[in-house]
C-alpha cells in the first residue's frame, strides 16, 4: 500500500537559518509524483514544490528545494533562509498519476526571531 | 489569483440539516475533482473523486448517501453533507488537476463546517 511518513510533528528554526523537513514514502509503483504543500492557519493549501520519480535532478523553487533520494525513498524539503512567514503546517504528499494525493501527517514549523 | 474557488469558506448549520459546498474551477475545465476532509490537527484524507457526467467514486469508509457529490458541469463540483451531525464538523477542501497534468494540482480555499 502507498504511504507517506513524516516523523517530525514539530520543528523549530531561527529566522534566516535553513531547516529540513523529513518525508519518506512507500510505493511499489515506479511512476509517482511527490509534492510539498504549506498550510497556514487559514487552511488553504499552498503548493511549494514537485518532484517526479523519473526526474534526474532535485527540484528547486526559490527558497525551497527537495532532497530526493530515490533509493532511500525519501523526499525531504529544505527551506533556506527561513522567514517568520514560513511558520505553518507542511505536508508531504504523493500521487500515482491519478491526481489523487496521499498525504503525510504533517510537520508544524515554527520560525522564531 | 485562485484557480479553484470554493464556497462557502465558513458555514455553521444545525444538526439534521444539509449543507452544500461548491468547488469551481476558474478558466479551465476539470473533468475530475477531488474532495478531502481534514479534522483538527490531522492530515487531509481523500473522501471521493468527483467525475463530470458520472457517479462519484468514494473512498472506503465514506458514506456516499451522506456525502452527496454532483459534478454537473466541467467547472463545478458540489459536496452536500446531508443530515449533518456534530461529528461532521471538519475542514473540507477540494482539488482539481490542472491542464498540465502531473505536477499541477490546484486546491480550493477550503470550507470550515461547524454543525451545532
Amino acid at each position: 500500500a502507498q504511504k507517506i511518513t513524516q516523523t517530525q510533528p514539530g520543528m523549530f528554526v531561527q529566522e534566516k537559518e535553513a531547516v529540513t523537513l523529513d518525508c519518506t514514502y512507500d510505493t511499489s509503483d515506479p511512476s509517482y509524483g511527490l509534492f510539498w504543500y504549506k498550510q497556514p492557519s487559514s487552511g488553504e493549501m499552498i503548493f511549494l514544490i514537485y518532484q517526479g520519480s523519473y526526474d534526474q535532478q532535485n527540484a528547486t523553487e526559490g527558497r525551497y528545494s527537495l532532497n530526493f533520494q530515490k533509493a532511500r525513498k525519501s523526499a525531504n524539503l529544505v527551506i533556506s533562509a527561513s522567514q517568520l512567514g514560513d511558520s505553518a503546517m507542511y505536508f508531504c504528499a504523493m500521487t500515482l498519476n491519478t491526481d489523487k494525493l496521499i498525504f503525510g501527517t504533517g510537520t508544524r514549523l515554527q520560525v522564531f526571531p | 489569483g485562485a484557480v479553484v474557488s470554493q464556497h462557502p469558506s465558513r458555514v455553521i448549520c444545525k444538526s439534521g440539516t444539509s449543507v452544500k459546498i461548491e468547488c469551481r474551477s476558474l478558466d479551465f475545465q476539470a473533468t475530475t475533482m477531488f474532495w478531502y476532509r481534514q479534522f483538527p490537527k490531522q492530515s487531509l484524507m481523500l473522501m471521493a473523486t468527483s467525475n463530470e457526467g458520472s457517479k462519484a467514486t468514494y473512498e472506503q469508509g465514506v458514506e456516499k448517501d451522506k456525502f452527496l457529490i454532483n459534478h454537473a458541469s466541467l467547472t463545478l463540483s458540489t459536496l452536500t453533507v446531508t443530515s449533518a451531525h456534530p461529528e461532521d464538523s471538519s475542514f473540507y477542501i477540494c482539488s482539481a488537476p490542472g491542464q498540465v497534468s502531473g505536477n499541477t494540482i490546484y486546491f480550493g480555499e477550503g470550507s470550515w463546517l461547524t454543525v451545532v
